[in-house]
């Protein structure tokens, strides 16, 4: 069982809008940055989203982050059948340790 | 450009151990830290440790305390995870990633793993 929620999936149709939710605690999203990161299907995680809404260079801006209280939201715009993929969401929780979420499966029907 | 390539991964049984190795290339490794992350098969990422620059600071996820140690060797742009008592829930793909820290309440905390290597499978069975 994962320290931060995520819902298993989501789908959505291509050109169209989902968002990610990912909830925590105080112990870690309410009082830290939170990360998104992107696993294609069988490849390693690339990072999305860091310090809860920055892009890195060369993610698109259809990919956006966002955090209120002990929660955070991955928003994903002008859905392509290429953003198939398994999203994470990190960040520090004080109990000295790195946790992610479970991970949400995109479907692009 | 960053490159992180891990080794060291195979078949070991249950009790047994193993070193795996990450070498670093196209950034100044002795400035960052450095962590290892694990994925079962078909499981979530689970955080397995991190080391400071220096190596000074080492922390470590409950499920691998006492038995796993993180290291690196700044001379040769390296970072490893010695692997002992193995079981088989270690069985996972190991990725070692790059760290950008930053300040907070806490002091220097982690914020995001920027580069990730391609992962090396190491299967715990008898």
């Amino acid at each position: 069982q994962s320290v931060l929620t995520q819902p298993p999936s989501v789908s959505a149709a291509p050109g169209q809008k989902v968002t990610i939710s990912c909830s925590g605690s105080s112990s870690n999203i309410g009082n830290n940055y939170v990360s998104w990161y992107q696993q294609l299907p069988g490849t390693a995680p690339k990072l999305l989203i860091y310090d809860n809404n920055k892009r890195p260079s060369g993610i698109p801006d259809r990919f956006s982050g966002s955090k209120s209280g002990t929660s955070a939201t991955l928003g994903i715009t002008g859905l392509q059948t290429g953003d198939e993929a398994d999203y994470y969401c990190g960040t520090w929780d004080s109990s000295l340790a790195e946790v992610f979420g479970g991970g949400t499966k995109l479907t692009v029907l | 450009q960053v490159q992180l390539v891990e080794s060291g991964g195979g078949l070991v049984k249950p009790g047994g151990s193993l070193r795996l190795s990450c070498a670093a290339s196209g950034f100044t490794f002795s400035d960052y830290y450095m962590s290892w992350i694990r994925q079962a098969p078909g499981k979530g990422l689970e955080w397995v440790s991190y080391i400071s620059s220096s190596g000074s600071t080492i922390y470590y996820a409950d499920s691998v305390k006492g038995r796993f140690t993180i290291s690196r060797d700044n001379a040769k742009n390296s970072l490893y995870l010695q692997m002992n008592s193995l079981r088989a829930e270690d069985t996972a793909v190991y990725y070692c990633a790059r760290v950008e820290v930053g300040i907070a309440a806490a002091g220097i905390v982690p914020y995001y793993f920027d580069y990730w290597g391609q992962g090396t499978l190491v299967t715990v069975s008898s």
